[in-house]
């Protein structure tokens, strides 16, 4: 069965770190490109980063850009979300996700075809 | 980081077609392919439509898509009580502050 399952969330105060981590299995992870999307409570979908399946490219939402920092490790079928420097509106359930893109007739497709069931994130004082 | 733009809620009573709609520009769904995903409540997004109008396996073909210039459009036919949920479009953004964008989200209801 294919897989995503987070972790790593928690209550964190203001200026504080949080590592999320993200265990794939029932895929070949690493030819997969991957992202996080985070929901704050009661609001819409907002996507946070990319990592293509090498890690060759990264990708950032303008307002994360510079506190988080995505990665992965193929080797252990997991991804991650670094997040530094966190604010009270970072406050949300944290989604990893597989992704799915490419080219058809000029026209780019990007998607996320497997969820995970998401980790929350507090930061509050 | 722009957003696409749907009304906040759609309703309809079994049975009905219920239609939702998506803007945007012409650096996201005018450039590139509409993504629909369903959130019941809950629960994680789900993939509902991709590439404008293709449906994952195991997606009823009462669900379908479609996209014309910058806009987009979710139908639902032959509503359900199951399908009481969120939808989120969504799309690439070639601008330059931009990469993935999805819209404000709509909340179906079924009467």
């Amino acid at each position: 069965e294919v897989q995503l399952v987070e972790s790593g969330g928690g209550l964190v105060k203001p200026g504080g770190s949080l590592r999320l981590s993200c265990a794939a299995s029932g895929f070949t992870f690493s030819t997969y490109s991957m992202t996080w999307v985070r929901q704050a409570p009661g609001k819409g979908l907002e996507w946070v980063s990319s990592i293509t399946s090498t890690s060759a490219y990264i990708y950032y939402a303008a307002s994360m850009k510079g506190r988080f920092t995505i990665s992965r490790d193929n080797a252990k079928n997991s991804l991650f979300l670094q997040m530094n420097s966190l604010r009270a509106e970072d406050t949300a359930v944290y989604y990893c996700a597989r992704v799915l893109g490419g080219t058809v007739l000029g026209s780019y497709y990007y998607y996320m075809d497997v969820w995970g069931k998401g980790t929350a994130v507090t930061v509050s004082s | 980081q722009s957003v696409l733009t749907q009304p906040p809620s759609a309703s309809g009573t079994p049975g009905q077609r219920v239609t939702i709609s998506c803007s945007g520009s012409s650096s996201d769904i005018g450039s590139n392919a509409v993504i629909w995903y369903q959130q019941l409540p809950g629960t994680a997004p789900k993939l509902l439509i991709y590439s404008n109008n293709q449906r994952p396996s195991g997606v009823p073909d009462r669900f379908s898509g479609s996209k014309s210039g910058t806009s987009a459009s979710l139908a639902i036919s032959g509503l359900q009580a199951e399908d009481e949920a969120d939808y989120y479009c969504a799309a690439w953004d070639d601008s330059l502050n931009g990469f993935y964008v999805f819209g404000t989200g709509t909340k179906v209801t079924v009467l």
